[in-house]
């Protein structure tokens, strides 16, 4: 099976832009969650999507959202974007509740 | 919410010798996961390993096994015959069914020739 991809790898925007980034979860996994990445604070849970409902949500801002397709795909979006929100972004995907979360390779976001 | 503690910021390993990372959680949960999760500077995050509570006995994989101890909420990670190719950066992860993940901060580990 193909694993979770991610597009874009990378990405530069400036500040006060949006952004979409997309995931494609390993085939008949139905959830897919999202983390953030940095230095300095580590992986930070976002959301997780399970058949096309939001499950679980992290501590983030309202200007971090996302939606899960019927197909299991995945697109998060940031809206005015800050300079702190240059970050790896990853994308997790997983069968069930019980099961292993499985990773893609990450976008990376610079804002500038 | 769980929490999940990794007091090792930075460890370093002769290569062939063995290694153990270090991992506590917080829970009143009975049924939950816990997990290793290795991130090479690749940055692809790659599963080590996986320990379901209700199991007494220990997991392993090839070179890396786990001490899981439930009542103490300790779940260490030891690589024996480390390799050069270990060099990553360690995630300690809590799972309960049907709810998110939780990460440590994570152990940054070099091996040296």
């Amino acid at each position: 099976k193909a694993g979770v991809t991610q597009t874009p790898r990378y990405l530069i925007k400036t500040r006060g832009q949006q952004v979409t980034l997309s995931c494609s979860p390993i085939s008949g996994h139905r959830s897919v969650s999202w983390y953030q990445q940095t230095p300095g604070q580590g992986l930070q849970f976002l959301f997780e999507y399970f058949s096309e409902t939001q499950r679980n949500k992290g501590n983030f801002p309202g200007r971090f959202s996302g939606r899960q397709f019927s197909n299991s795909r995945s697109e998060m979006n940031v809206s005015t974007l800050e300079l702190g929100d240059s970050a790896l972004y990853l994308c997790a995907s997983r069968a069930g509740e019980q099961e292993t979360q499985y990773f893609g390779p990450g976008t990376r976001l610079l804002v500038l | 919410a769980q929490t999940v503690t990794q007091s090792q910021p930075e460890m370093s390993v002769q290569e062939a010798e063995t290694v153990t990372l270090s991992c506590t959680y917080d829970t009143s949960e009975s049924n939950y996961y816990l997990f290793w999760y290795k991130q090479p500077p690749s940055r692809q995050m790659i599963l080590v390993i996986r320990q379901e509570a209700y199991k007494q006995q220990n997991a392993t994989e090839n070179r890396f096994s786990v001490n899981f101890q439930k009542a103490a909420k300790s779940f260490s990670l030891k690589i024996s015959d480390s390799q050069l190719g270990d060099t990553a950066m360690y995630f300690c992860a809590f799972m309960k069914p049907g709810n998110q993940f939780y990460f440590g901060t994570g152990t940054s580990l070099t091996v040296i020739p």
